[in-house]
């Protein structure tokens, strides 16, 4: 079966330092990837998605950056976080890119001071 | 923007009643999907409907579509205190690789 994982499960930095959160998938092969960040009572807000290895979609302009090293792995980072960075952020995989059933990470809780 | 909101943005309800939340959005659609987020839990997929579907069933859910009025609903029935979370609708968008999330509608189901 398939399984996503995410860590850490609550992150609290300083604004300006660095971010990395990390997403694996196991159980499936070529899965389209997403990362989503929530703020504390609203919707989801798609931020990157990745259709396959090296393939990055950005949606909204901000200091956040997203790879895909690995077929099963995406990133999520950051050179220098700001207080706005601050949110729930959520990963999620695919078999099929668009408007079909997402499977969810735990979620990484950020809290930058 | 975002393609689906929810209404109403909050609900509380005695346990047994029937909970309904509503989602409207804007553009066409292939499909119609809602999910469940428990507070500070990732979401888990509910159920989704196709564009010529009008009615789905799925245990105590029911999800209606109505795609000439580009909305749709999501009745609980028989509600119970475990039911407490948050629902999202969400929708595809035209270029197919992505799914737009509404606001939610967090329910909270008194014991």
């Amino acid at each position: 079966s398939q399984t996503i994982h995410q860590w850490p499960a609550t992150l609290v930095q300083p604004v300006g330092s660095p971010l990395s959160l990390e997403c694996t998938v196991e159980g499936t092969s070529n899965p389209n990837l997403y990362w989503y960040r929530q703020a504390a009572g609203r919707g989801l807000q798609l931020l990157f998605y990745s259709v396959g290895i090296g393939q990055i979609s950005s949606e909204v302009p901000q200091n956040l950056s997203a790879s895909r090293p690995q077929d099963r792995q995406f990133i999520l980072s950051s050179k220098k976080l700001l207080l706005s960075d601050s949110g729930f952020y959520l990963c999620a995989w695919s078999g099929i890119a668009g408007g079909h059933e997402q499977f969810f990470g735990p979620g990484t809780r950020l809290t930058v001071l | 923007s975002q393609q689906g909101e929810e209404d109403p943005q909050a609900l509380s309800i005695q346990e047994g009643e029937n909970a309904t939340m509503n989602c409207s959005y804007k553009t066409s659609i292939n499909n119609l999907q809602w999910y469940r987020q428990n507070s500070g839990r990732g979401l888990v997929h509910l159920i989704l409907i196709r564009s010529n579907e009008r009615e789905k069933h799925s245990g105590r859910l029911r999800v209606t579509l109505d795609t000439s009025k580009k909305s749709s609903s999501l009745l609980i029935t028989a509600s119970r205190a475990a039911d407490t979370a948050s629902y999202f609708c969400a929708t595809d968008d035209t270029g197919g690789f992505k799914t737009i999330f509404g606001a939610g509608t967090r329910l909270f189901v008194k014991a």
